[in-house]
């Protein structure tokens, strides 16, 4: 069946810090790939996509590349803000069941000023 | 305030109970979704509806949980004779589609249920 591994958490950075945030997945086919964000209080939004290999997503400073190769998505933003301390998801969608996202367990992400 | 709405927000409920949720999609949504989010198992898929029909009831956990959606709207997931393991955040999602570009899922906020 479908998976996403995702980095434990939780990650503690400091305001300006470069963050990633490693996502890895397994699935049959091109599953479209996602991040979700979840900011304290609030529910899960998504914070940006990519559907098909190469393709890269990118939203508020975030950035993610589909790299089929290493069945990777990973999630990067160059300088984190306060205002980003949230929980994030990496999810999939997979070929055969189009409608139904599969998450890994989120990592916690805390930025101090 | 046109975002996916779920009631209550907090249920504290004794183990044995059946308790009911609630979940209001955005206005037009033919789609929508349950999942679980619990410390152990992280986000779960539990049940897919397209409209009033459910094609994909497979995350659904026992026979204990069911749901319903009327009227190709609101939707109730029942819990009977709850357990403590039962314990988790259940959010629901709506979509316009369920493929292409109109099928982002939007979530609700989550109910947070407690069995004690």
């Amino acid at each position: 069946g479908n998976s996403v591994t995702q980095m434990e958490g939780p990650v503690t950075l400091s305001e300006e810090a470069f963050l990633t945030i490693n996502c890895t997945y397994t699935a049959t086919g091109y599953p479209s790939l996602f991040w979700y964000v979840q900011y304290p209080g609030e529910g899960l939004q998504l914070l940006l996509k990519a559907t098909k290999a190469d393709d890269k997503g990118s939203n508020k400073g975030f950035e993610a590349t589909y790299r089929k190769e290493t069945t990777s998505f990973h999630l990067e933003k160059g300088s984190v803000q306060v205002s980003d301390s949230a929980v994030y998801f990496c999810a999939l969608k997979g070929v055969g069941s189009n409608y139904k996202l599969t998450f890994g367990k989120g990592t916690l992400l805390t930025v101090n000023p | 305030g046109a975002g996916v709405s779920q009631s209550p927000s907090n249920k504290v409920t004794e183990k044995g109970k059946d308790v009911e949720l609630r979940c209001d999609p955005i206005s037009g949504h033919t789609a929508l979704y349950w999942y679980r989010q619990s410390l152990g198992q992280g986000l779960e898929f539990l049940i897919y509806f397209q409209g009033n029909s459910a094609p994909d009831k497979s995350g659904l956990p026992s026979d204990r949980f069911s749901a319903e959606r009327t009227g190709g709207s609101v939707s109730t997931l029942t819990i009977q004779r709850t357990q403590q393991e039962d314990s988790a955040v259940y959010l629901c999602a709506s979509s316009l589609e369920t493929s292409g570009r109109a099928s982002e899922q939007f979530f609700g906020p989550g109910t947070r249920l407690t069995v004690l």
